[in-house]
């Protein structure tokens, strides 16, 4: 059974203050890890998908980068509109569908 | 633009009532699946569908059920609503080719309460 776990559950940063988010995932035959923002009261926004390991993406201020065990999402000089949860999700070969960690709560304060 | 949109954003049923919940896509992908979401969880997938194919979680309760009449739209129905169905239900699309399932994008959600 495919698993998914995030760490930290909460993340409070001072605005400019940079750290990383970790998704460590166990599956059987990886074929996809994704990253999406989801903020209060509203569905999950897409950021990025990984294929295999080694691959990194760059969104502004956001890097995300797999190994084959876990990956990191990198918050590089933060800003208070970066505040929301953060959720990594993974596809295995042998299913349609995602299987989400519970998300870390990212909260930025200026 | 091409978007998910839900409807309505917020619902509010009576114990035992049964409740429609609407999603429909501009993007013409070919998946769309439900989640429910309860606070500070994690999405759990209820079903989804592969074009007109209908696939169910072996965990999705009896009591949730969904029709896809076209490739833009999806419904969910709760058919006599409990106290633990009260959750933000998302609906999301994907677009799958050639054997590989892209991202997913979502809707903005409808928030269920069950009085």
């Amino acid at each position: 059974e495919d698993q998914v776990t995030q760490s930290p559950e909460a993340l409070r940063l001072q605005e400019g203050e940079s750290s990383s988010l970790n998704c460590s995932y166990t599956v059987s035959g990886l074929r996809g890890l994704f990253w999406y923002r989801q903020d209060p009261g509203k569905g999950p926004e897409f950021l990025f998908t990984l294929y295999s390991a080694g691959e990194e993406k760059e969104k502004e201020r956001l890097k995300a980068t797999l190994t084959k065990k876990e990956s990191f999402l990198h918050i590089t000089a933060p800003k208070p509109e970066d505040s929301a949860t953060y959720l990594c999700a993974v596809k295995n070969t042998g299913r349609r569908a995602l299987t989400f960690g519970s998300g870390t709560r990212l909260q930025v304060q200026p | 633009d091409a978007m998910v949109i839900q409807n309505p954003r917020y619902q509010v049923t009576q114990f035992g009532k049964p409740v429609t919940l609407s999603c429909s896509q501009t993007l013409n992908h070919n998946v769309m699946y439900w989640y429910q979401q309860k606070s500070s969880q994690a999405p759990k997938l209820l079903f989804h569908y592969y074009d007109k194919d209908f696939n169910n979680e072996a965990d999705t309760p009896d009591n949730f059920q969904s029709r896809r009449p076209n490739t833009s739209f999806c419904f969910l129905d709760i058919r006599s609503p409990g106290l633990g169905d009260a959750a933000m239900y998302l609906c999301a699309t994907s677009r799958a080719t050639g054997g590989r399932y892209n991202e997913q994008f979502f809707g903005p959600g409808t928030r269920l309460t069950v009085l």
